[in-house]
């Protein structure tokens, strides 16, 4: 079984600056993906940004960047100079996947709500 | 690209009526489908998984008979919520994952969702 964890259910941070969000996660699979969606109010998820458990590089994705520790089993998203629109619900999500192409469902993490302050 | 409509975006509607959300991937084919149930200021919860031409599977503690999923064609999946009680209400969101080669990481792309309330 998987299992995502945010520890942190609410931030505040002030515009411009970068923030971090935390995410753990537990499988025993070999093989994953992990995923940060952004949930507005408007209730829509929007993709942001992906690593696969076998990529070595941590994946970025214009302001957004993911810090992948596999050792660690942590994926947190780091999100530089912030804005207002970034004031959002955030959540950190995992996938097994499989060599022939498939995969699963996604689970998630509890989210954070993220509030950028001007 | 990768476009998931679902409709409709907002139903409310009397107890006991059955309702049918439609989630279509508009710009490319998808044989799997996920649908999510998210409650208010909670996360989103896998359902089921549909697969085209064939039976969903449902996560545990999933009543199949109570959520009806049909995965007709490669481009659209319905969920129909039978005989709707208030403890039903809430956001249903789909999902379809684009069918590329092994280890692909293209994300699973979202509809809007559908917030269902039963009165």
């Amino acid at each position: 079984a998987q299992k995502i964890t945010q520890t942190q259910p609410g931030m505040f941070v002030q515009e411009k600056e970068a923030v971090t969000l935390d995410c753990t996660y537990d499988t025993s699979d070999q093989s994953y993906g992990l995923f940060w969606y952004k949930q507005p109010s408007s209730g829509e998820m929007i993709f942001l940004i992906y690593q696969g458990s076998y990529d070595e590089q941590n994946a970025t994705e214009g302001r957004y960047s993911l810090n992948f520790q596999k050792a660690r089993k942590s994926a947190n998203l780091v999100i530089s100079a912030s804005q207002l629109g970034d004031s959002a619900m955030y959540f950190c999500a995992m996938r097994e996947e499989y060599s022939g192409g498939g995969a699963d469902g996604l689970t998630f993490g509890k989210g954070t709500h993220l509030i950028i302050q001007p | 690209g990768a476009v998931v409509s679902q409709h409709p975006s907002w139903v409310i509607c009397k107890s006991g009526t059955s309702v049918k959300i439609e989630c279509r991937s508009l710009d490319f084919q998808a044989t799997t489908m996920f649908w999510y149930r998210q409650f208010p200021k909670q996360s989103l919860m896998l359902m089921a998984t549909s697969n085209e031409g064939s039976k969903a599977t449902y996560e545990q503690g999933v009543e199949k008979d109570k959520f009806l999923i049909n995965h007709a064609s490669l481009t659209l999946s319905t969920l129909t919520v039978t005989s709707a009680h208030p403890e039903d209400s809430s956001f249903y969101i789909c999902s379809a994952r684009v069918d590329r080669g092994p280890y692909s990481n293209q994300p699973q792309h979202f509809g809007d969702g559908t917030r269902l309330s039963i009165l």
